[in-house]
């Protein structure tokens, strides 16, 4: 089974909108971590936002927020006033804490545009 | 702070070839891990290491070797090339032991491609 799906393969959004792109996890373990990555075109992984399953409130960084329902097992970033610059792919990754070492697992990502 | 540095940037082996890929990271992190992405596709982990001395295999390691004499390296071997082995190949580092979110913070990635 999918631990990590990412259902929009792509997405498009005008510039100084909000987008939200979407996440759901599956896992068992009450104890983990859910992590969003930028990859651009130059191909480097940029971390951008982590939220701990035991963590109250959502996670903030700047622009990115996340959008976590613990219950509906979903952790959707959300990006404010887009900017061109953020034209990239995005992951999601979870790291379950009880598998004994810091392992991602790293979903298949969703492609965004920005547009101007 | 140079943070994790991979090199060759790129690379093209003929099928059979042998190579390493080198990791260096200069952030004293006692965990590093190997993952290769193919296109279209998210990471996923080949051999990762709890520290110097300790390395253990990750969801798909055939293929592949590692060693991790020093904290700072964590080099990947290749003996025998595949074309099936193209691909970009990620090291990434990070501390676990402080309770938080133990980020992993990854280097630039190498290009490899096995004709």
């Amino acid at each position: 089974a999918q631990k990590i799906t990412q259902t929009q393969p792509g997405m498009f959004v005008q510039e100084k909108e909000a987008v939200t792109l979407d996440c759901t996890y599956d896992t068992s373990d009450p104890s983990y971590g859910l992590f969003w990555y930028k990859q651009p075109s130059s191909g480097e992984m940029i971390f951008l936002i982590y939220q701990g399953s035991y963590d109250q409130q959502n996670a903030t960084e700047g622009r990115y927020s996340l959008n976590f329902q613990k219950a509906r097992k979903s952790a959707n970033l959300v990006i404010s006033a887009s900017q061109l610059g953020d034209s990239a792919m995005y992951f999601c990754a979870m790291r379950e804490v009880n598998t004994g070492f810091q392992k991602l697992v790293f979903g298949t990502g969703t492609r965004l545009l920005v547009s101007p | 702070n140079a943070g994790v540095t991979q090199t060759p940037k790129f690379r093209i082996l003929k099928i059979g070839q042998s190579m390493t890929l080198q990791c260096t990271q200069d952030m004293n992190h006692n965990y590093m891990y190997w993952y290769r992405q193919d296109p279209g596709m998210g990471l996923k982990l080949i051999y990762y290491s709890v520290g110097a001395g300790i390395t253990d295999k990750g969801e798909v390691p055939n293929g592949y070797n590692v060693s991790r004499s020093t904290t700072e390296d964590f080099p990947l071997r290749l003996e025998l090339a595949a074309p099936s082995q193209t691909s970009v190949y990620f090291c990434a580092s990070s501390y676990s032991g402080s309770g938080g979110a133990d980020t992993q913070y990854f280097g630039p990635g190498t290009r490899l491609t096995v004709l």
